[in-house]
């Protein structure tokens, strides 16, 4: 049973536009998650996270929102850059700071210059 | 910020021989470690978180006796393919958590290992 799922497997985005990457997960006791890169045969770079007590969490071009009601994150890139063009993964994590983290299966984004 | 770094970061071994990757948190302490495998194409999955000082819990379907992990200090993990077989051919990648980051407490990942068993 995949708890958190990344439905698109790729994302195609012109330079200079919104690149928007969606998860959405069905524990309702994830209460933490964040977004991870990574670009081939390296391990993920974290990116953004969000605690779900918010709804929004932003940190210069990367924004997170969180849907509680609809079990709902995205991650907004404004505006994307050919440096952006990675594998996102979304992570969720319930329950205290010790447990570890469910990984969506990750969407590919391509920004084109 | 913080740094992981595991070794080797790519091997080649002939199948019925054990290999060792080793996961070191550079700047901080890390009470747990976690290591994953990652299928190409595929996400990561969780196989064992290791804590320092006690026995590793491993995730279902994963074998504690082919995949030994050690956690010997607050800064180094390793995990042992015991008797590789080409299957166990992935890209593991451990991670750490900082037991002083607090509420963020993000894991930092290292940069993976390529395992390739012939």
């Amino acid at each position: 049973d995949q708890q958190v799922k990344q439905n698109s497997p790729s994302l195609s985005v012109q330079e200079g536009r919104i690149s928007i990457l969606n998860c959405d997960y069905t524990n309702s006791m994830f209460d933490y998650f964040l977004w991870y890169k990574k670009y081939p045969a390296e391990g993920p770079t974290f990116l953004i996270s969000i605690s779900s007590i918010k709804d929004k969490n932003e940190d210069g071009r990367f924004t997170v929102f969180l849907n509680k009601s609809a079990k709902h994150l995205s991650l907004h890139i404004v505006p994307s850059q050919p440096g952006d063009s990675a594998v996102y993964f979304c992570a969720a994590r319930k329950g205290n700071a010790g447990n570890m983290l469910t990984f969506g299966g990750g969407t590919r984004l391509m920004v084109k210059p | 910020g913080a740094v992981v770094s595991q070794h080797p970061s790519r091997v080649i071994c002939k199948s019925g021989t054990s290999v060792k990757i080793e996961c070191r948190s550079l700047d901080f302490q890390a009470t747990t470690m976690f290591w994953y495998r990652q299928f190409p194409k595929q996400s990561l999955m969780l196989m064992a978180t290791s804590n320092e000082g006690s026995k590793a819990t491993y995730e279902q379907g994963v074998e504690k006796d082919k995949f030994l992990i050690n956690h010997a200090s607050l800064t180094l993990s390793t995990l042992t393919v015991t008797s590789a077989h080409p299957e166990d051919s992935s890209f593991y990648i451990c991670s750490a958590r900082d037991i002083l980051a607090g509420e963020a407490d993000t894991q930092y990942f290292g940069p993976g290992t390529r395992l390739t068993v012939l």
